[in-house]
């Protein structure tokens, strides 16, 4: 079946630093990437939508000089959270769409602390 | 309203136990629509797709009411295992952008 890989699966950083989080998808071809962010205890919210060789889709709120999105391929998608801070950890997850009305398939997560 | 409720439980059941969840949505040209378990700290998985006449997987069955807007999940002979939060998915359209909006999960406890 599709997968999406996504790495790192965890992340402790100091706040200030950048994190990078990947997703890749290994046996299909995904246009579109979509990112989420789940804090504890509270739902999946979407916060961008990346699209290959465009430029990102953000949702309100949510600052795009912060969380950069890069799709370079039609198997790569990266979120990068720039000068990260303690309010930003959070659990981070990938998605992509394999086919119509089929569902979306998920990375594994990444959980990102910030100290 | 929220775009898409759900209530958060926890729902604790004995094995064995019939238990139903349900998720009101708000958009009326909302045209897809799943249900997704997710374990703690794991990704959501997908559960199943949820058809307008409704669909049976095993002893899960999912169904859709247009004219009250929810969709609904029955789990039948509940597992141990069944022990997660389930996720209602709603998606507004069939093509070109779409954004999909997660209910906030129901979590079902199955009790030995």
């Amino acid at each position: 079946g599709a997968v999406v890989s996504q790495h790192p699966s965890w992340v402790i950083c100091k706040s200030g630093t950048s994190v990078k989080i990947e997703c890749r998808s290994l046996d299909f071809q995904a246009t579109t990437m979509f990112w989420y962010r789940q804090f504890p205890k509270q739902s999946l919210m979407l916060m961008a939508t990346s699209n290959e060789g465009s430029k990102a889709t953000y949702e309100q709120g949510v600052e795009k000089d912060k969380f950069l999105i890069n799709h370079a391929s039609l198997t790569l998608s990266t979120l990068t959270v720039t000068s990260a801070h303690p309010e930003d950890s959070s659990f981070y997850i990938c998605s992509a769409r394999i086919r119509e009305s089929y569902g979306y398939t998920f990375g594994s997560g990444t959980r990102l602390t910030v100290v | 309203r929220k775009e898409v409720e759900q209530d958060p439980g926890p729902f604790n059941v004995p094995e064995g136990a019939t238990v139903a969840f349900n998720c009101t949505y708000s958009n009326s040209a909302s045209q897809s629509f799943f249900w997704y378990r997710q374990d703690c700290r794991k990704e959501p998985k997908l559960l199943m797709s949820v058809y307008s006449s409704g669909n049976e997987d095993g002893r899960f069955t999912a169904q859709l009411n247009r004219a009250s807007q929810y969709i609904s999940l029955l789990i039948r002979d509940s597992k141990l295992s069944d022990s997660a939060t389930y996720l209602c998915v709603v998606i507004p359209n069939s093509g070109g952008y779409q954004k999909v909006t997660f209910g906030t999960g129901t979590k079902l406890q199955v009790i030995p």
